[in-house]
């Protein structure tokens, strides 16, 4: 299958920091990217859907200027967390959709554990 | 979307089989039913995907009913790696677009 990588895998940082993910699609273009939190024993949730070359577009009660989101190109996405405070502590996740024709499948990447201390 | 139920949680042993029942009843014309699975501190990984009667794939078979108001995930002779979390989804065009995720069936799997 097609492989997403995303990067770094964990990262600690202090309290008042900006921290960024970064999602790649190492063998397809993906215009089309989405971004989810995972809290410890909860189920994954949808943070918003970034799009190349326009703005991402937010699930409902997510900050966008909190989480910045960019997608400069059809294999990269990136999730900036501004101002990170412990509650912000949580495994990000990326997926990136793939486009063949009419078979569209997402794909994701490994997961980034985020500490705020 | 639509939603879908599943079971919080299963237990098994090796060598068993396991079928997992998902419940979508406002499913969607267009939509498929793909499932997912997660080990701890690791993204979803795809299992198998179908729209309708049964797919069968090297990991899993998806067994989907007629009416699709349901759909039954079946790991034949599991194993201690089977051990994780089981997701079901449905979606327009394949599951590739938006993917929102219930919440899950934790299948443990002993010995």
């Amino acid at each position: 299958g097609a492989v997403v990588s995303q990067h770094p895998s964990w990262v600690i940082c202090k309290s008042g920091t900006s921290v960024k993910i970064e999602c790649r699609s190492l063998d397809f273009q993906a215009t089309t990217m989405f971004w989810y939190r995972q809290f410890p024993k909860q189920s994954l949730m949808l943070m918003a859907t970034s799009n190349e070359g326009s703005k991402a577009t937010y699930e409902q009660g997510v900050e966008k200027d909190k989480f910045l989101i960019n997608h400069a190109s059809l294999t990269l996405s990136t999730l900036t967390v501004t101002s990170a405070h412990p509650e912000d502590s949580s495994f990000y996740i990326c997926s990136a959709r793939r486009d063949q024709g009419a078979n569209i499948e997402a794909f994701f990447g490994q997961g980034t554990r985020l500490t705020v201390v | 979307l639509a939603k879908t139920t599943q079971p919080i949680s299963m237990d098994s042993y090796e060598g068993q089989e396991v079928n997992i029942t998902c419940s979508h009843n406002n499913i969607a014309t267009n939509d498929y039913i793909t499932w997912y699975q997660q080990f701890p501190s690791q993204g979803p990984r795809f299992i198998i995907q179908g729209y309708k009667t049964k797919v069968t794939n090297e990991v899993a078979s998806l067994f989907i009913p007629a009416d699709r108001k349901s759909s039954t995930l079946s790991l034949p002779r599991v194993s201690l790696s089977d051990t994780a979390v089981y997701y079901c989804l449905v979606g327009e065009t394949g599951g590739g677009n938006k993917l929102t995720f219930g919440t899950g069936t934790q299948l443990k799997v002993e010995l």
